[in-house]
């Protein structure tokens, strides 16, 4: 059974659309991330919910707006989809209590905007 | 501000060889410190983690880290390399104090050629 699913694992669209990215994990943690990686590699956290509130919430444009339904559950919504939008986003989920737990992250969601 | 630099962005070695990745970072506080382990079209893997206690920590696959305060660095070390440890590896570290989020460094490409 898959800790962390993304879904969908590829999204190409046209600038100027909207689109939502979503994430479920199964592993009972209190706390989850969205992670952008750019094109050389480079990751920057984005958001971070902690039971269903929001904790962390970086320097990002504010298109991308993060839901969280359930602490299960982390979707993320990009309003008016740019060029320099085009990354893979990652989700990630740990436990909650102490904070030296480790991250556990799904497989990525491919975003190419045309 | 916390920071991860990893200064090699692909270091290369032959199969059975000793394997270093080096990491330094800058963190106010106490660190905590991981490697994590990206294969391609995959989510990053948790490696090895040091919190406190013994500065030379064991991880997954035969890998290893030693911590060094003085130096401030976390370099990633096996003492035999194989070709599937061919991979992207980041290091990353967050402060001990307060919900701080997890800094990744830009990763390091390890190739072991056969």
């Amino acid at each position: 059974d898959t800790a962390v699913s993304q879904t969908p694992k590829y999204l190409v669209t046209q600038m100027g659309n909207d689109k939502s990215i979503k994430c479920e994990q199964n592993l009972g943690h209190d706390t989850m991330y969205w992670y952008k990686q750019d094109s050389k590699k480079f990751l920057k956290i984005m958001f971070s919910y902690n039971n269903k509130e929001l904790i962390i919430n970086e320097t990002v444009p504010n298109r991308f707006s993060p839901k969280s339904p359930d602490k299960a559950h982390l979707n993320l919504h990009i309003n008016s989809l740019e060029l320099g939008d085009s990354a893979v986003y990652f989700c990630a989920s740990r436990p909650g209590g102490a904070t030296k737990n480790i991250q556990y992250f799904g497989a990525g969601t491919r975003l190419s905007v045309l | 501000a916390q920071s991860v630099a990893q200064p090699e962005d692909q270091v290369n070695v032959a199969e059975g060889n000793p394997l270093t990745v080096k990491c330094t970072y800058s963190v106010s506080g106490n660190p905590y410190l991981f490697w994590y382990v990206q294969y391609p079209n995959r989510g990053l893997q948790f490696l090895l983690k040091y919190i406190t206690g013994d500065n030379l920590v064991k991880g997954s696959y035969g890998f290893e880290a030693e911590f060094n305060k003085s130096q401030t660095s976390f370099h990633l070390k096996k003492p035999s390399a194989l070709v599937s440890d061919s991979a992207l590896y980041f290091c990353a570290v967050r402060s001990n104090s307060g919900n701080t989020p997890l800094v990744f460094g830009k990763g390091t490409r390890l190739s072991v050629i056969a």
